[in-house]
């Protein structure tokens, strides 16, 4: 069974670009969330999506923005890149069907990087 | 507001020791999930167990165990016989029940076990 998938693994972006990161899930996960891993703040939820709904939301600005497809495979954007926005992008999905061991299954991970 | 608190950064043992990693938990809800995951060298986050904040049952897995006091809001993670390839950041975590994949980490203890 292939785990999670994240694409691209490494970029580096300048001030003010744009970035979108894309995450596979695992077949037959509905649930994907991503988290923001950084040295000073740590691991920090951004969202989740579950059957192309937005269901849960962290603390982030608008710039960063999130969406699901049908096939469940999402995708997560952010604008007008600041150097704080440099970090591990992890997403996660998850089997919410029974019974349920509530892990989430995480890929290895967009290290992004903005100059 | 939820939070979890590991004080221990960094802990160095040698191999076969036995390592005690702590992890303290602050949340007003009656109902939670806590969590422990394990962040090896390559970056993916790897789910070892999930607890209900109602089962204060201490489990075992083969040189894992968890021991859950909710009187203290303490879920340490105790690891017997250490091997060096237990060398990673782990994580205690914990969620609310109704949004299980809304995981509210802590800073992490990273682990070297010295041959």
């Amino acid at each position: 069974k292939a785990g999670v998938t994240q694409t691209p693994r490494y970029l580096i972006k300048t001030r003010g670009q744009q970035v979108t990161l894309s995450c596979s899930p695992i077949s037959g996960h509905r649930s994907v969330s991503w988290y923001q891993q950084t040295p000073g703040q740590g691991l920090q939820f951004l969202f989740e999506y579950f059957s192309e709904t937005q269901r849960n939301k962290g603390n982030f600005p608008g710039r960063f923005s999130g969406r699901q497809f049908s096939n469940s495979r999402s995708e997560m954007n952010v604008s007008t890149l600041e150097l704080g926005d440099s970090a591990l992008y992890l997403c996660a999905s998850s089997w919410e069907g029974r019974p349920n061991t509530g892990e989430l299954f995480f890929g290895e991970g967009s290290r992004l990087t903005v100059l | 507001a939820q939070k979890v608190t590991q004080a221990q950064t960094e802990i160095s043992v040698v191999e076969k020791e036995d390592v005690t990693l702590d992890c303290v938990y602050e949340t007003r809800d009656t109902t939670y999930y806590l969590f422990w995951y394990k962040q090896p060298p390559s970056g993916e986050l790897v789910f070892l167990i999930r607890r209900n904040s109602f089962d204060e049952q201490n489990e075992i897995s083969g040189r894992y165990s968890w021991n859950f006091q909710k009187s203290t809001s303490s879920f340490n993670f105790t690891i017997t016989a250490s091997q060096v390839v237990d060398s990673a950041v782990y994580f205690c975590a914990l969620s609310e029940y109704s949004s299980a994949s809304k995981i509210i980490f802590g800073s992490g203890t990273r682990l070297s076990i010295r041959p």
